[in-house]
């Protein structure tokens, strides 16, 4: 247990569903993440929030949509997805100082997600 | 942003050490190198990070060359547990990327009994 929890771990989704992934950290962190790890390719990023406010989006399709309500919950909104998308999204969470680079990341679980 | 490489696969026998390298020649005087591995069909985890001095934890050692340009993470005795892909990640606070890892393709161990 990282103290970084992710629902659902697996979702199957049709490219007209609207579907939500949640992320939940009990650690108290200012700053979370969402990466993408698509099958054998590298992890990749798509949104950082800290301190709950969005500070970097990679280029992520608008059919991606975070929310972060509150420094302890993370959501992506996903609409008309593509097969493509199929991938498994990783939620993490640190705490950030503004200065420094030597704060380590608790990754959750992951959710598998299949657009069919 | 500075650019780690890594082999893309090494072998160990279970029980013997194993020295993951890193290379990392342009490094910066600010950043951190970072290690994760990731086990089969799970999230990333925190191996070890460092600066400029070696680092020792429960986990791992990390040995830092005087130059900063080269790292080894060493894994004292593996097992079959210690199957991953390793990410060799450097991290500062004027990174390009900001707070967030630039995860590469890493070294993927395998253990054999």
């Amino acid at each position: 247990e990282t103290g970084v929890t992710q629902t659902p771990r697996h979702l199957v989704m049709g490219m007209t569903n609207k579907k939500s992934l949640k992320c939940e950290q009990h650690l108290g962190h200012n700053a979370m993440y969402w990466y993408k790890q698509s099958a054998k390719k590298p992890l990749e990023l798509m949104f950082v929030y800290n301190f709950k406010e969005q500070t970097e989006n990679n280029s992520v399709p608008s059919r991606f949509s975070p929310e972060c309500p509150n420094s302890s919950h993370l959501f992506l909104h996903l609409h008309t997805l593509q097969p493509e998308d199929s991938a498994l999204y990783l939620c993490a969470s640190s705490q950030e100082s503004r200065t420094r680079g030597d704060n380590e990341q608790f990754f959750g679980p992951g959710t598998r997600l299949t657009v069919l | 942003d500075a650019k780690t490489t890594q082999p893309n696969s090494m072998e160990s026998n279970e029980e013997e050490p194993v020295h993951l390298p890193c290379n990392h020649s342009t490094i910066s005087g600010t950043d951190y190198i970072h290690w994760y591995r990731q086990l089969p069909s799970q999230g990333p985890e925190y191996v070890i990070h460092g600066l400029t001095s070696n680092v020792n934890n429960r986990m791992a050692s990390l040995a830092i060359a005087e130059d900063r340009k080269s790292s080894t993470l060493i894994l004292h005795r593996a097992t079959l547990r210690d199957a991953a892909v390793y990410y060799c990640i450097l991290r500062g606070p004027n990174s390009n990327s900001g707070y967030a890892l630039n995860f590469g393709k890493g070294t993927s161990l395998l253990v054999t009994p």
